[in-house]
């Protein structure tokens, strides 16, 4: 099993406060996404990762950044958290290559912007 | 033209019966359509995927359906049971890595 450990699991940050929240994984899959999931929305594409410093926005980029200094980690930065970004985060690597679609997922977190 | 459209967004079906998922997308450049089941509190796991050159694809209770010229897909649980109580999740694969989610499917099978 691929093992993925996000972290924090939850956090209650103030408006305009940056957030860091880091996806570390135990096996060296190139692949690492971040997505945000919330009422009616489903899971939106933030940013994605093909490798070490190579990564790539998603469908909901905007006041996100993200680094992969290291294989393990994908960091997901909100520079200035806003009440619009609380939400549930996830991270996934992709086990099968970039192309299947076959993601295994983090267990979340839980972020609140207050 | 990156939307995957999931319908519908909640689903109540008794146990033994069948439950019905559809999507649908627009952009052709799409190469790979995986099924996920998400149960609350947990993240989404991969159920069964479709290339799409095959129409469809079974694996035990779990069917896909696929419909390349109409460019749709559909999600078959035969006997369903109150285990398979979750959210579903349609979505598409772009080349280069990206993967798009449909809204979302709660599904609820009574006992």
């Amino acid at each position: 099993d691929a093992g993925i450990t996000q972290s924090p699991r939850h956090k209650v940050t103030e408006t305009g406060t940056p957030v860091t929240l880091r996806c570390h994984q135990t096996e060296n899959h190139r692949y690492m996404y971040w997505y945000r999931q919330d009422p009616g929305h489903g899971l939106r594409l933030i940013h994605y990762s093909y490798g070490v410093k190579d990564t790539d926005k998603g469908e909901v980029s905007d006041g996100y950044s993200v680094s992969r200094s290291k294989t393990e980690d994908f960091l997901l930065t909100l520079e200035s958290a806003t009440s619009s970004q609380t939400s549930v985060y996830f991270c996934a690597i992709s086990t099968r290559g970039g192309n299947t679609g076959e993601l295994f997922f983090g267990e979340g977190s839980r972020l609140t912007v207050l | 033209q990156q939307q995957v459209k999931q319908s519908p967004q909640s689903l109540i079906v008794q146990k033994g019966g069948i439950s019905i998922i559809n999507c649908a997308y627009e952009n052709t450049a799409f190469d790979y359509f995986p099924w996920y089941q998400q149960f609350p509190g947990k993240g989404p796991a991969l159920l069964i995927a479709i290339r799409p050159d095959v129409s469809e694809k079974k694996e035990g209770r779990f069917t896909i359906s696929f419909n390349k010229s109409a460019k749709q897909f559909s999600l078959h649980i035969m006997d369903s049971q109150p285990g398979d109580s979750a959210t579903y999740f349609c979505a598409a694969t772009l080349q280069g890595g990206k993967l798009i989610f449909g809204q979302g499917t709660e599904l609820s099978v009574k006992p």
